[in-house]
This record gives C-alpha cells, sequence and structure tokens, in this order.
C-alpha cells in the first residue's frame, strides 16, 4: 500500500523567513496530493492541494511543488508569520486502496516573532 | 462552502459506557465519510471508511463491534465507542468526500476529544 514520508517532523524559522515541507510517496498510482494545518485541539484544515497533472501551484504566499518521477512534493510557506505555526500533514491519495487518502508523519511549524 | 461538524466537541465517560460521536456535511452531501483517531503528537490513523447506505469499510486491527459506524444518510455518520476504556481516550476526527467533488478531496470535522475515566 501507499507510504507517505514527511520530513522534517520540526521546522523552526523567524518571522518572514520561508519554510520547506518535503514529503516522499511510494505508490505511483498515487494523483491527488493535499496539504493540511492543524492548530491545537482543531481538525486538519486543508490548505492547498495538487493534481499529479500539474507541476505547481500557488496560492498566495503558498506553493506546492510536485515531481512525479522523483514521487516527492514540497510545501513551501514564504513570509512565514506567527499565525503559520501549526502542524503540517502532506498527504497522497489515487485508486489504490480506493482513494483512501495516507497522511504523512506531520511537521511542527514553530515562527518565532 | 464544504463545511463538516462534528458533536460533541468533548466528551468524559466513565469505563464501560458507550459514547456516540456525530458527524455532520452542513452545506454538502457526503457519499464518504472516514473515522480517525489521533494520539498526541502523532498523525491521523484512519479507522474506517463509510459509504452512505452501506456498511463500513474498517482498517485492519481496528474492532468494528467495538467502533460502530452508522452512515444513514448524505450529511450524517456516527460513531459509537461501545464498552469505552481508558485506553480508547483519543482525538477522534471524522471527514467527509462529497458527490461532484475532485477525486481524494476530503474536507474534516474539528474533531471529538474522548476522556475515558
Amino acid at each position: 500500500g501507499e507510504n507517505v514520508e514527511q520530513h522534517p517532523s520540526t521546522l523552526s524559522v523567524q518571522e518572514g523567513d520561508s519554510a520547506v515541507i518535503k514529503c516522499t510517496y511510494s505508490d505511483s498510482a498515487s494523483n491527488y496530493f493535499p496539504w493540511y494545518k492543524q492548530e491545537l485541539g482543531k481538525g486538519p484544515q486543508l490548505i492547498i492541494d495538487i493534481r499529479s497533472n500539474v507541476g505547481e501551484k500557488k496560492d498566495q504566499r503558498i506553493a506546492v511543488t510536485l515531481n512525479k518521477t522523483a514521487k516527492h512534493f514540497s510545501l513551501h510557506i514564504t513570509e512565514t508569520q506567527p499565525e503559520d505555526s501549526a502542524v503540517y500533514f502532506c498527504a497522497a491519495s489515487g485508486s489504490t486502496g480506493g482513494f483512501k487518502t495516507i497522511f504523512g508523519a506531520g511537521t511542527r511549524l514553530f515562527v518565532k516573532a | 462552502g464544504a463545511v463538516v461538524s462534528q458533536h460533541p466537541s468533548r466528551v468524559i465517560c466513565k469505563s464501560g459506557t458507550s459514547v456516540k460521536i456525530e458527524c455532520r456535511s452542513l452545506d454538502f452531501q457526503a457519499t464518504t465519510m472516514f473515522w480517525y483517531r489521533q494520539f498526541p503528537k502523532q498523525s491521523l490513523m484512519l479507522m474506517a471508511t463509510s459509504n452512505e447506505g452501506s456498511k463500513a469499510t474498517y482498517e485492519q486491527g481496528v474492532e468494528k463491534d467495538k467502533f460502530l459506524i452508522n452512515h444513514a444518510s448524505l450529511t450524517l455518520s456516527t460513531l459509537t465507542v461501545t464498552s469505552a476504556h481508558p485506553e480508547d481516550s483519543s482525538f477522534y476526527i471524522c471527514s467527509a468526500r462529497g458527490t461532484g467533488r475532485g477525486q481524494g478531496e476530503q474536507f474534516f470535522g474539528p474533531g471529538t476529544r474522548l476522556t475515558v475515566l
């Protein structure tokens, strides 16, 4: 089945700097890659997603890139702000396993003011 | 759009009792709902997938008789933790995927924190 690895587990950046979180997946049939932000005590919130027919997608300060050949995808947050501090999860899904979403282990992002 | 609610947000119960958690899609019809549990500082673990009008599909290692799932309508799924024990204490999160939504797209509820004394 699908396996998603996520790095780093913890990331600390200064306010205004960029943050990059990387994920790799194992199932070449996966074709949908969402990113979720989870604040303490809350459910995950979809912040951006990308499908396998696209290499890059951007939404204001957030961008995601996908390299299907290498089976890895990354989240880029620019001009980080303290309110970006949260746990971020990458995920992958596809036809294998009935479109179940497999999550990475999460990255705890700290943005220092 | 795409709002999912859960009730209750927090519940404390005694060991041996049963607890029901509701998951509702408020502005769309959810053909598929998912139930996850999350332990502190860990990722989400999928427990089961439920499709409206059919039996839930449980992940390996999840006891179907202990975690009863009902998806009776396109906007409501319930998870009942039967004979709860302290080790069932966790954060339970549901998500929903709607008809006409892009493949794979899910929206999550705010979660329910269960504490079993």
